[in-house]
C-alpha cells in the first residue's frame, strides 16, 4: 500500500506569493491533517480535512486554507506569503470517522523556504 | 490551552544504555497517546500508541510506554538502545471527543543520539 504523498518536495517562493501544496492520502483513508513544522514552533496543527469539510481548525491566519476533493486528496493554501512562513509542511491521513483513537500516517512533507 | 511537554531535548546515550524519555500533558479529560519517530531523513512514523485498557503498551522495535493516569504521563522506554534508534522522537495527544478529530498535539521533540 501506498503511503501519503506531498508533492512538490520542496519550493521557494517570495514574500507576498501564494502557494499550493498537495497531499495524496493512503488509499481508503477518508481524514487529513495538515501540520506545519518549524525549529522554533515544532508541530502545529492547521487543519483537518474529513468527505470534502474542513472539520477542526488550528491557530493560523486566515491566509492558511485548504480543501478536499472527493478522492479524498487535500490541497493546502497560503497567501501572501511571509518570512515566517517558512517551514516544512506535513500531511497526515487516517481512516477518518468520528473516532480520535485511529493513528495518523505522516507524508515526508513539503519544504517551503520563503525569500 | 492544552499542551505537550518532553522534558529532554537532547538525549545521548552509549549502545546497550536503557532509555526513558519523559511525556506530560495538561488536559483533565480523556486522551489518546502517541509516540512518533523520525528517523534523519525519513517521515514520522507510529512508535505505539495508548487508547485505553492495559497502561503497558508495547510498540514496534523493542519500545514500550507507560501510561499514568494520575501523573499526566506517557514515557517512553527502551531496555537496550541500538545505534539504528537515533532520531527525534515525538509525543502526542489527542483529546476525546468528536470536536477534536485529526487535531494531535506535539511535544516539542527529542532528540536521541546512540553512540556506538
Amino acid at each position: 500500500k501506498a503511503g501519503v504523498t506531498q508533492t512538490p518536495r520542496y519550493l521557494i517562493k517570495t514574500r507576498g506569493q501564494q502557494v499550493t501544496l498537495s497531499c495524496s492520502p493512503i488509499s481508503g483513508h477518508r481524514s487529513v491533517s495538515w501540520y506545519q513544522q518549524t525549529p522554533g514552533q515544532g508541530l502545529q496543527f492547521l487543519f483537518e480535512y474529513f468527505s470534502e469539510t474542513q472539520r477542526n481548525k488550528g491557530n493560523f491566519p486566515g491566509r492558511f486554507s485548504g480543501r478536499q476533493f472527493s478522492n479524498s486528496r487535500s490541497e493546502m493554501n497560503v497567501s501572501t506569503l511571509e518570512l515566517g512562513d517558512s517551514a516544512l509542511y506535513l500531511c497526515a491521513s487516517s481512516l477518518g470517522g468520528w473516532q480520535t483513537n485511529q493513528p495518523q500516517h505522516f507524508g515526508d512533507g513539503t519544504r517551503l523556504s520563503i525569500l | 490551552a492544552q499542551s505537550v511537554s518532553q522534558h529532554n531535548h537532547h538525549v545521548i546515550l552509549s549502545e546497550a544504555a536503557s532509555l526513558e524519555l519523559g511525556c506530560n500533558y495538561s488536559y483533565g479529560g480523556t486522551v489518546n497517546l502517541f509516540w512518533y519517530v523520525q528517523y534523519p531523513g525519513q517521515h514520522l512514523q507510529l512508535l505505539l500508541k495508548y487508547f485505553s485498557g492495559d497502561p503497558l503498551v508495547k510498540g514496534i522495535k523493542g519500545f514500550e510506554a507507560e501510561f499514568i493516569k494520575s501523573k499526566f504521563s506517557f514515557n517512553l522506554r527502551k531496555p537496550s538502545v541500538q545505534w539504528s534508534d537515533t532520531a527525534e522522537y515525538f509525543c502526542a495527544v489527542i483529546l476525546r471527543g468528536s470536536s477534536n478529530t485529526g487535531k494531535l498535539i506535539f511535544g516539542q521533540g527529542t532528540t536521541l543520539q546512540v553512540k556506538p
